[in-house]
């Protein structure tokens, strides 16, 4: 079966842009985190939606937000880029909480 | 707050030898625990997932141990392969309520050597 889909594979903006990434997840999966990766703070969890719901955040300001469709399809939005926001997002689908967690291959921001 | 740590960070060996990485969490209360490895530039692929009510998975040459008591869990590599050199991370799942949150060890880097 399919994996978990991320597009798009890399993007370049420039500080104070702001950008959309998206993730597919595996067919039947209804709970979808994303993930950012520096190589200075390692994987860091942003938030967790489930059935259109986010249930849970970490620690980002508010100019990271995400929304989750009803085809379970996800989206994440940095708004006003920083150069710190230059990362790998990593995005994880899973059927249930407990449930093995199946990862994308990112989605490479480059701020300038 | 739960924080997990892995060591060694890196780690060199030849071909052909078993290998134990270790992890450690600090909070008990956990899901489950899963192990990752990750090729540079790429995502994570899943490798053995551990739930919080079980001792041992094992897969092919992999085999993983939680203690959860203890806040231990390790990776058993047998007769390491050239290919099997990436960098390895171990996640606890643990969120608030029914939410999923995974919080990553720092990895260890692991080079197999021909």
């Amino acid at each position: 079966k399919a994996g978990v889909t991320q597009t798009p594979r890399y993007l370049i903006k420039t500080r104070g842009q702001q950008v959309t990434l998206s993730c597919s997840p595996i067919s039947g999966h209804r709970s979808v985190s994303w993930y950012q990766q520096t190589p200075g703070q390692g994987l860091q969890f942003l938030f967790e939606y489930f059935s259109e719901t986010q249930r849970n955040k970490g620690n980002f300001p508010g100019r990271f937000s995400g929304r989750q469709f009803s085809n379970s399809r996800s989206e994440m939005n940095v708004s006003t880029l920083e150069l710190g926001d230059s990362a790998l997002y990593l995005c994880a689908s899973s059927f249930l909480t407990d449930t093995e967690a199946f990862f994308g291959q990112g989605t490479r921001l480059t701020v300038v | 707050k739960q924080e997990v740590t892995q060591i060694p960070a890196a780690l060199s060996v030849p071909e052909g030898e078993n290998l134990v990485l270790n992890c450690s969490f600090t909070d008990s209360a956990i899901y489950n625990l899963q192990w990752f490895r990750q090729d540079p530039g790429k995502g994570l692929t899943s490798l053995l997932l551990i739930q919080s009510s079980q001792r041992e998975q094992t897969s092919g040459r992999l085999n993983a141990s939680l203690d959860k008591s203890s806040g231990r869990s390790t990776l058993y590599i047998a007769a390491s392969q050239p290919g099997d050199s990436a960098t390895y991370l171990c996640a606890v799942n643990k969120g608030s309520g029914s939410a999923r949150q995974l919080t990553f060890g720092s990895g260890t880097q692991l080079t197999v050597l021909p």
